[in-house]
């Protein structure tokens, strides 16, 4: 199994630009997380997806920030437009279904440098 | 609301020694516990689970914790400390109760030193 793939790992644009970061989940998870990483606020979950669905998007920051699930295999965090401080890594993960009981697969991180 | 509270920021442990990295957490209902790793320039990694029974887990890399219900406590532990194990370590929790975000702790650096 491949694991979990982001794409791309690092992006570095201008303050203002739009940046999309792509997330291939694992093959039969049918739940995908997106959270944001940084020194001062730690992990936080951005975004929950169940059978394509979002289910939990309290943690989107603004406006700015829009997620897609168009199908199992594919999903999309969009920043528009993008900030300096939105500066962090950015990490996809998956779990197998809706039980909280499984864990989840982190992808490698997509490392956003808005400057 | 539930939390995770890791105590220490970082944690240093001589190569060969024991290891412990603390978690108390708060949750309504039956809790679900969770530890992961992190290596530098790479996503968490799943490392062991407690969802219920035994309240000894046994997970990846030799590591192992330890489900403390009166103290609301889930530490990390490995009897033997290698190099290798220098990461950055979660726990998180959740809860049996439908949907239920599963929340991460701030993260303890372990550093061991050989």
């Amino acid at each position: 199994d491949a694991g979990v793939i982001q794409s791309p790992r690092h992006e570095v644009t201008e303050m203002g630009q739009e940046v999309t970061l792509r997330c291939k989940p694992i093959s039969g998870h049918n739940s995908l997380f997106w959270y944001r990483q940084t020194m001062m606020r730690g992990l936080e979950l951005l975004i929950y997806f169940n059978n394509n669905v979002p289910i939990d998007d309290s943690g989107m920051p603004e406006d700015r920030f829009s997620a897609k699930m168009p199908n199992a295999s594919f999903s999309t965090l969009k920043i528009q437009p993008s900030e300096p401080r939105d500066s962090a890594v950015y990490f996809c993960a998956s779990r197998r279904d809706s039980t909280p009981f499984y864990e989840q697969y982190f992808g490698p991180g997509t490392r956003l440098t808005v400057t | 609301a539930q939390s995770v509270a890791q105590p220490e920021d970082q944690v240093n442990v001589a190569e060969g020694n024991p290891l412990t990295v603390k978690c108390t957490y708060s949750v309504s209902g039956n809790p679900y516990l969770f530890w992961y790793v992190q290596y530098p320039n790479r996503g968490l990694q799943f490392l062991l689970k407690y969802i219920t029974g035994d309240n000894l887990v046994k997970g990846s890399y030799g590591f192992e914790a330890e489900f403390n219900k009166s103290q609301t406590s889930f530490h990390l532990k490995k009897p033997s400390a290698l190099v290798s194990d220098s990461a950055l370590y979660f726990c998180a929790v959740t809860n049996s109760g439908g949907y239920q975000k599963v929340t991460f702790g701030i993260g303890t650096k372990l550093q061991v030193i050989p």
